[in-house]
């Protein structure tokens, strides 16, 4: 089993949509990255979390430490938002320990 | 202030031959990660250097693969003999440490 849980592993939407993508983590961590990779890309990190919310355009990623849970919310979806989204753990090691992945596809 | 800087962006190597992968961190970062992404599968970690210091290498793999940070110049990570299961992109990623996470555009290797 991952140390860390992405749902749902591909998600199709129209452009328009409010996406909601799911990570889920098994110990207590430092702080979870939401990371952004284009389909031969290089990576971003979208955010850096390690309590609450934060916004940044039409993205929100919101942790909850307590239930070991963070979201990734996409809202007004556009095509260019097709990508592959990576949740990342960060112990107190500094390491990164990466979900899966949720392969997002927005049609027009 | 430049990013990540990885090259080469693409490297195809034969079955035997050594591949070089550089990494410069971003200005003043001290901290340096190296990541594998297999064909359809995620990352995983690989190594974690300071200037000159091996910190965790525990996702190295035991035979061929080692990484290094000298005082001066770039990261590099070195697969010698290469063979066709290495064929992945690597990812460079660096940081001030707590848990930042700059990443480079990757180098994709193909051993043909």
């Amino acid at each position: 089993k991952n140390e860390v849980e992405q749902s749902p592993q591909n998600l199709t939407a129209q452009e328009g949509e409010f996406i909601t993508i799911n990570c889920s983590y098994s110990v207590g961590i430092s702080a979870l990255h939401w990371l952004q990779q284009h389909p031969g890309g290089g990576i971003v990190s979208l955010f850096m979390l390690s309590s609450g919310k934060k916004k940044h355009g039409r993205l929100i990623a919101t942790i909850n430490i307590q239930e070991k849970h963070s979201s990734l919310h996409i809202t007004a979806s556009h095509p260019r938002d097709s990508a592959v989204y990576i949740c990342a753990v960060c112990y107190n090691t500094d390491k990164l320990i990466f979900g899966t992945g949720t392969r997002l596809q927005v049609f027009p | 202030n430049a990013g990540v800087m990885q090259n080469p962006r693409h490297l195809v190597r034969r079955r035997g031959q050594e591949a070089r992968l550089r990494c410069s961190p971003m200005k003043g970062h001290s901290h340096v990660y190296w990541y594998r992404q297999l064909p359809e599968e995620g990352l995983k970690f690989m190594v974690y250097l300071q200037k000159e210091n091996i910190i965790d290498e525990s996702g190295m793999p035991k035979e061929r693969f080692s990484a290094e940070f000298p005082k001066e110049g770039p990261s590099i990570l070195r697969i010698q003999q290469v063979v066709r299961g290495d064929s992945a992109a690597y990812f460079c990623a660096s940081s001030l440490g707590r848990c930042e996470a700059f990443f480079g555009q990757g180098t994709r290797l193909t051993v043909v």
